[in-house]
């Protein structure tokens, strides 16, 4: 089946770094990427889609300044939280679809980024 | 703007009994979809429903769907505790592409 790695599965990083995580269609391509994130034991709010070749869309409220998305091939999407801060601190998680043999949503496994 | 309700929020069962999960949405959904998420884990899928009144099966889960009704439910039969974990329903997915999501269940089996 369709196998969406996400890399690095935790991350530390100090106030005011950039961080980048990487999102990619192992066995597929896919034009599009979704980017959610997720605090501690509540649901997955969706923070943009990442259109390959093209713009990502973002969702209300989220700083796309802040939030750098970037889809420069079929099977990569870039995730970079720039000057992070505490409250960045989050699961970040991709997901893609493989059109062409289904309608699921494959999910990466996720990265725990801590902001210390 | 598609919204999705899920309830219970928090279901404690006991090993051997049946429970539901609720999924309500607001509007028209293409399709539905169900997920596992463990603890510090992403998501597995479980369920895709693509029309009214599919019913999937797989193992002690099914899942059913009722577009008329904007209803999705998640049945469990006899309650194991490797059950326990959250689940998510999901709507959407059609011309936008993307998924909203219900507030999530989490389950606990207790022996």
């Amino acid at each position: 089946g369709a196998v969406v790695s996400q890399h690095p599965s935790r991350v530390i990083c100090k106030s005011g770094t950039s961080v980048k995580i990487e999102c990619r269609s192992l066995d597929f391509q896919a034009t599009t990427m979704f980017w959610y994130r997720q605090f501690p034991k509540q649901s997955l709010m969706l923070m943009a889609t990442s259109n390959e070749g093209s713009k990502a869309t973002y969702e209300q409220g989220v700083e796309k300044d802040k939030f750098l998305i970037n889809h420069a091939s079929l099977t990569l999407s870039t995730l970079t939280v720039t000057s992070a801060h505490p409250e960045d601190s989050s699961f970040y998680i991709c997901s893609a679809r493989d059109i062409l043999t289904g309608y699921g949503y494959t999910f990466g496994s996720g990265t725990r980024l801590t902001v210390v | 703007e598609l919204k999705v309700e899920q309830n219970p929020l928090f279901l404690s069962m006991q090993e051997g009994k049946n429970y539901t999960i609720y999924c309500n949405y607001s509007t028209t959904s293409d399709r539905l979809y169900w997920y596992r998420q463990d603890p510090g884990k992403s998501l597995e899928s479980l369920f895709v429903l693509l029309s009214n009144g599919a019913v999937k099966q797989e193992g002690r889960l099914m899942a059913s769907l009722d577009t008329k009704a904007r209803l999705s439910t998640l049945h469990i039969t006899a309650a194991v505790h490797d059950l326990s974990a959250t689940y998510f329903c999901a709507g959407g997915g059609a011309a936008g592409n993307k998924l909203t999501f219900g507030g999530g269940t989490r389950v606990l089996v207790k022996p």
